[in-house]
């Protein structure tokens, strides 16, 4: 059973301050990580891919990796209401023809 | 490039009934895949395509559903003898060969079903 887990929240962080999002996974033949955004009612949107350990930094938006201990995590700077949302986790599975979701971490921006 | 175009949106159905969405992807993506969402969890897994062969099934794709995508463009899911447990936002995703392994896809606007 390939799995994704991430804390389903509700996370809720003052405008201007940094959310963190985390998530783990089962796979440990997992190579590439994405997170998507989901608004509700919506269809999830991509905001970031990472396959290499470390950090990967896209305007507020920094993803972090680390396959030694099956943890990928988001990290939004000076967050907006327009950043409340659903975080949806995503790994590759080994063959890389369809992804694993976990369950989305709500979170919650507020003015 | 108008990106991956679903139709209908919303659909309401009886149980029992036979229901078909539609997905037409972006212009000349050679991978088509088929997603279901159900509330409060992540999206799941259930068909791709390769140009016109279907390559995956989950086993969520039980007897009751077939997806087709008969020239590589256009795809079309059926539900036959929809249950209450089929509701769900279906989601469609389509990428160039090889690019979904290091940079994800992009979904359609999904279609809501509703089985009353």
């Amino acid at each position: 059973q390939k799995e994704v887990e991430q804390n389903s929240g509700p996370l809720s962080v003052p405008e201007g301050a940094i959310a963190s999002l985390n998530c783990t996974y089962s796979d440990r033949g997992s190579q590439s990580f994405f997170w998507y955004r989901q608004y509700s009612g919506k269809s999830p949107e991509l905001i970031m891919f990472i396959y290499s350990n470390g950090d990967k930094e896209d305007g507020r938006f920094t993803a972090q990796l680390n396959k030694a201990s099956q943890y990928v995590s988001l990290l939004i700077r000076d967050s907006q209401p327009s950043d409340s949302a659903t975080y949806l986790c995503a790994v590759n599975t080994d063959t890389g023809n369809q992804f694993y979701f976990g369950t989305g971490t709500s979170l919650t921006v507020i003015p | 490039d108008t990106g991956v175009s679903q139709d209908p949106r919303h659909k309401i159905t009886k149980r029992g009934q036979n229901v078909t969405f539609r997905c037409d992807p972006i212009s000349e993506h050679n991978r088509l895949y088929w997603y279901r969402q159900t509330l409060g969890q992540g999206p799941e897994f259930l068909t791709y395509f390769q140009n016109e062969a279907q390559l995956e099934k989950s086993r969520l794709l039980s007897d009751r559903f077939s997806a087709e995508r008969p020239k590589g463009s256009f795809s079309t899911l059926e539900i036959q003898r929809t249950e209450q447990g089929d509701s769900a936002m279906y989601l469609c995703a389509s990428s160039p060969l090889w690019q979904a392994f290091n940079y994800g896809y992009t979904f359609g606007s999904g279609t809501r079903l509703t089985v009353v």
